[in-house]
């Protein structure tokens, strides 16, 4: 089974341009998570889509934003990049929630490789 | 202000030593993962641990969830250097489905 592919998986952009940044999901799962990782820190949350809709956004500005298709697969747009944009970009895709011993386990996250973007 | 602060956030250590990396926070969570990233990879999910107090295994890898559900930690017997990486506890707040993720901890095994 194929696992959640990212694509592309470097990029350099320099400052002031604008990005697209592309995930599809696992087949069957719906929902989607972006996540920004800079070196050597754990990856920050930036936001899901569940069923093409925005479930949850983290502490990023407007420069970024989603979407996500009806296949479920989803892209993320960055404006206006800055130096500091420079960093992993993590996709995650999801299963509906398990139960385990009677607790549902909800959010269990599957990533792609990442891609690497490097804004000069 | 960071939610899960893991500890050590590096490690290094001779092959065939035991080690534990720990995952602390203020709050509670629903639920707590593991995951660990190789250079150029994306995180692997290791394990999710749901009630207080429960013990995970898998293979030499030992999982624990604290009672309070606020804390974890991840127990390593006779390392390998195939179990270099970074180490990451993610939870999922109660009222709140975002998955925070710990500091990491980055672990080099010496052959």
């Amino acid at each position: 089974d194929a696992g959640v592919t990212q694509s592309p998986t470097h990029l350099i952009k320099t400052r002031g341009q604008q990005v697209t940044l592309r995930c599809s999901p696992i087949s069957g799962h719906k929902s989607v998570s972006w996540y920004q990782q800079v070196l050597g820190q754990g990856p920050q949350f930036i936001f899901q889509y569940y069923e093409k809709e925005e479930r949850g956004r983290g502490n990023f500005p407007d420069r970024f934003s989603a979407r996500q298709f009806p296949n479920y697969s989803s892209e993320l747009n960055v404006n206006a990049l800055l130096l500091g944009d420079s960093a992993l970009y993590l996709c995650a895709s999801s299963p509906q929630p398990r139960t385990y011993g009677g607790r549902i386990a909800k959010n269990i996250q599957y990533f792609g490789a990442g891609t690497r973007l490097s804004v000069l | 202000t960071q939610l899960l602060e893991q500890s050590p956030q590096f490690l290094s250590i001779q092959e065939g030593e035991n080690l534990t990396v720990y995952c602390n926070s203020s709050s509670v969570f629903s639920s707590l993962q593991w995951y660990r990233q190789e250079p150029g990879e994306g995180p692997v999910l290791l394990v999710t641990v749901v009630t207080g107090g429960e013990v995970k295994k898998l293979k030499r890898l030992t999982f624990q969830f604290g009672d309070a559900r606020k804390d974890s930690s991840l127990h390593i017997t006779a390392a390998q250097p195939g179990d270099t990486g970074l180490y990451l506890c993610a939870g999922v707040p109660f009222g709140n489905e975002k998955l925070t993720f710990g500091t990491g901890t980055r672990l080099t095994i010496i052959p």
